[in-house]
C-alpha cells in the first residue's frame, strides 16, 4: 500500500536558517503529493502541492519538487521565521479510497528561535 | 467563512460510555471523511463519505461509527469507547474527486480545528 516518510523531528533552526525537511513517498502509478502545516491548536492547512515528477509547488517563501526518480518530495525554505513554528504533513494522493484519499506521514515539528 | 466546525473542541470520557463529536461543513463538499492523529503516526483515515447516505471505511474504522444524513453534517459515533481510542481527532471535507479527474483533490482538503479525546 502507500506510505510516506518524513524525517524524524523535532527540528530547531534559528530565525533566518535554512530549512529542508525529507519526503519519500511509496504509492502505485503516479500520486499527487503535498505538504500540509498544523499550526499549535489548528487544524492542517494545505501549504503547496505538485501533481507530476518535476513540478514544483511554491507557497509563501517554501518550495518542494516532484522528484519521480527518487520517489521525493523535499521541502525547503531559504529563510524561516519564528512564525513558521508549526508541524509539517508530507502527504499523497494516488486515486484510490474513492479518490480522494490523502495518506499522511509522522509529520515534522519545526521549532524556530530567535 | 468557509470551515468545518467540530465540537467539542476537548471532551474527556470514561470507558464505555456512548458519544458523538460533531462535524459540520459550509461549502457544500461531497466528500467528507474522518482522521485520527497520533504521534509517531501521522494522520490516519478512519470512515470517509463520497455523499449523503455513502459511507465507507478508511485503515482504522474499528470501534467507530458514522453516518452522513445530510450533506453537510458528519458526526463521529463511539458507541463504546476505550482508552485507545484516546486521541486528537479530525474531520475534513473537499470537493469529490470523478473519475480521472483530481482537480477538485488539489484545492485539498479542508480540516476541522480537532477534537481532543480523553478515554479514562
Amino acid at each position: 500500500g502507500d506510505s510516506v516518510t518524513q524525517m524524524e523531528g523535532p527540528v530547531t533552526l534559528s530565525e533566518e536558517a535554512f530549512l529542508t525537511i525529507n519526503c519519500t513517498y511509496t504509492a502505485t502509478g503516479y500520486p499527487s503529493l503535498f505538504w500540509y502545516v498544523q499550526y499549535p491548536g489548528e487544524g492542517l492547512q494545505l501549504l503547496l502541492k505538485a501533481t507530476k515528477a518535476d513540478d514544483k509547488g511554491s507557497n509563501k517563501g517554501f518550495e518542494a519538487t516532484y522528484r519521480k526518480e527518487t520517489t521525493s518530495f523535499h521541502l525547503e525554505k531559504g529563510s524561516v521565521q519564528v512564525s513558521d513554528s508549526a508541524v509539517y504533513f508530507c502527504a499523497l494522493s494516488d486515486g484510490t479510497g474513492g479518490g480522494n484519499k490523502l495518506t499522511f506521514g509522522t509529520g515534522t515539528q519545526l521549532k524556530v528561535e530567535l | 467563512e468557509a470551515q468545518v466546525t467540530q465540537n467539542p473542541r476537548y471532551l474527556i470520557t470514561v470507558t464505555g460510555k456512548k458519544l458523538t463529536v460533531t462535524c459540520s461543513q459550509n461549502m457544500n463538499h461531497e466528500y467528507m471523511s474522518w482522521y485520527r492523529q497520533d504521534p509517531g503516526l501521522g494522520l490516519r483515515q478512519i470512515y470517509y463519505s463520497m455523499n449523503v447516505e455513502v459511507t465507507d471505511k478508511g485503515d482504522v474504522p474499528e470501534g467507530y461509527k458514522v453516518s452522513r444524513k445530510e450533506k453537510r453534517n458528519f458526526p463521529l459515533i463511539l458507541e463504546s469507547p476505550s482508552p485507545n481510542q484516546t486521541s486528537l481527532y479530525f474531520c475534513a471535507s473537499s470537493l469529490k474527486v470523478r473519475g480521472g479527474d483530481r482537480a477538485p483533490l488539489l484545492y485539498g482538503y479542508t480540516f476541522g480545528s480537532g477534537t481532543r479525546l480523553t478515554v479514562v
